[in-house]
């Protein structure tokens, strides 16, 4: 297996425009979760689905962040306007509870809002 | 009571020691206690795991000392190497809930 697979590695937008993040989980793996990581706030859980199914989302800063899961092999993060606050390391990551809770990350996108 | 606990911030060892890396939790619901190594440019990866039913798991140079009355679990790293230079976070999970939460990181230099 490729492990959790995120795109693009690397974004560099203006402020004002939409960025879309996309993660693809390992198959089998029946939860999925948004991290954000930045030196200040560390890393953050934005949102989680459960067999793609949105779980819990009180992590999600405001609306203008927005995610999917539309189905077990596919989930989107998207931000609608972007912000030079939103820059920083937003990871994926997937696992396959009940049995073993540990995750699988992916190697994460870095986004720069300019 | 979702809170996990981690010290020290930062940790500079020399080669051939012992790392030391603490973590507290309050919430004694949790059953699963991951932790993770995370180099610069990549995601965090899970390095060894224990449940609160033993003490100590060890893999390797790496173990994992768990006290459950004093709700503290603790990561060794023994004869530490510069290829250890990481940051590793613990963290702590509730049964079936699959969401962990995470300390807040420790970064570990280890000098040749």
């Amino acid at each position: 297996d490729a492990g959790v697979i995120q795109s693009p590695r690397h974004e560099v937008t203006e402020m004002g425009q939409e960025v879309t993040l996309r993660c693809k989980p390992i198959s089998g793996h029946n939860s999925l979760f948004w991290y954000r990581q930045t030196m200040m706030r560390g890393l953050e859980l934005l949102i989680y689905f459960n067999n793609n199914v949105p779980i819990d989302d009180s992590g999600m800063p405001e609306d203008r962040f927005s995610a999917k899961m539309p189905n077990a092999s596919f989930s989107t993060l998207k931000i609608q306007p972007s912000e030079p606050r939103d820059s920083a390391v937003y990871f994926c990551a997937s696992t396959a509870p009940p049995g073993t809770y540990g995750y699988t990350f992916g190697s994460g996108t870095r986004l720069t809002v300019v | 009571q979702q809170q996990v606990k981690q010290s020290p911030q930062s940790l500079i060892v020399q080669k051939g020691g012992i790392s030391i890396i603490n973590c507290a939790y309050e919430n004694t619901a949790f059953d699963y206690f991951p932790w993770y190594q995370q180099f610069p440019g990549k995601g965090p990866a899970l390095l060894i795991a224990i449940r609160p039913d033993v003490s100590e798991k060890k893999e390797g140079r790496f173990t994992i000392s768990f006290n459950k009355s004093a709700k503290q679990f603790s990561l060794h790293i023994m004869d530490s190497q510069p290829g250890d230079s990481a940051t590793y976070f613990c963290a702590a999970s509730l049964p079936h809930a699959g969401k962990s939460t995470f300390g807040d990181g420790t970064t570990l230099t280890v000098k040749p």
